[in-house]
């Protein structure tokens, strides 16, 4: 079965900053990941996928995230961070073989003005 | 455009009672899921349907019962709620090509909250 690991349950970046949320998953085959974010009391939103192609996917709001087939790793970054990015993040794997989407635990991102 | 519409927003409901919390999407997406988002644990899978009159089970099925009798509809029946069953409730839905590996992103619907007391 799938899985997939946040190992930060909260990461504090000053604005400005760079900032990296990572991710580590577990998948029988090829990987889809998947990153979406969760303002409070809302739903999640998507962000970015990796699918195949470029190790280096970017997305909404000038995330980005990279995947690392060695590392089985697949963190979000962003060069800048805004006080706007705070909100919790969410990394997601499918199996090919069915279509469960399993999501890790959310990382709440801080970013300090 | 709706998307996906989750009812109701919000339940307080005694143990024991029968819920159904309902999910409708007009997007005309084969593929649809429930969620449940409990502090510390993350979004966890109940149930899920690839498609119309097909479901599997996700990582926490039990206490809860689903169908898809059509693609847009897919309801979440607790048939005797339990106090553990309070949590947030999402529903969500994919795009999925018939025998392609779905690439599809999920969409979510606002939410349900649950109270079981």
């Amino acid at each position: 079965a799938q899985s997939v690991a946040q190992p930060e349950d909260q990461v504090n970046v000053a604005e400005g900053n760079p900032l990296t949320v990572k991710c580590t998953y577990s998948v029988s085959g090829n990987p889809y990941l998947f990153w979406y974010v969760q303002y409070p009391n809302r739903g999640l939103q998507f962000l970015l996928k990796y699918i195949t192609g470029d190790n280096l996917v970017k997305g909404s709001y000038g995330f980005e995230a990279e995947f690392n087939k060695s590392q089985t790793s697949f963190h979000l970054k962003k060069p800048s961070a805004l006080v706007s990015d705070s909100a919790l993040y969410f990394c997601a794997v499918r199996d090919i073989r069915d279509d469960k989407i399993i999501f890790g635990k959310g990382t709440r991102l801080h970013i300090l003005p | 455009i709706a998307g996906i519409t989750q009812a109701p927003t919000s339940q307080i409901l005694a143990a024991g009672r029968r819920m159904t919390l309902r999910c409708t999407q007009d997007m005309r997406h084969n593929a649809m899921y429930w969620y449940r988002q409990d502090l510390g644990l993350g979004l966890r899978l109940i149930h899920y349907s690839n498609t119309a009159g097909t479901t599997g089970k996700g990582e926490v099925p039990d206490g809860y019962s689903v169908s898809r009798a059509n693609t847009d509809d897919f309801p979440l029946t607790l048939a005797s709620a339990v106090p553990s069953q309070t949590s947030v409730y999402f529903c969500a839905s994919s795009d999925s090509n018939r025998g392609q590996p779905n690439t599809g992103e999920l969409f979510f619907g606002e939410g349900s909250r649950l109270t079981v007391l």
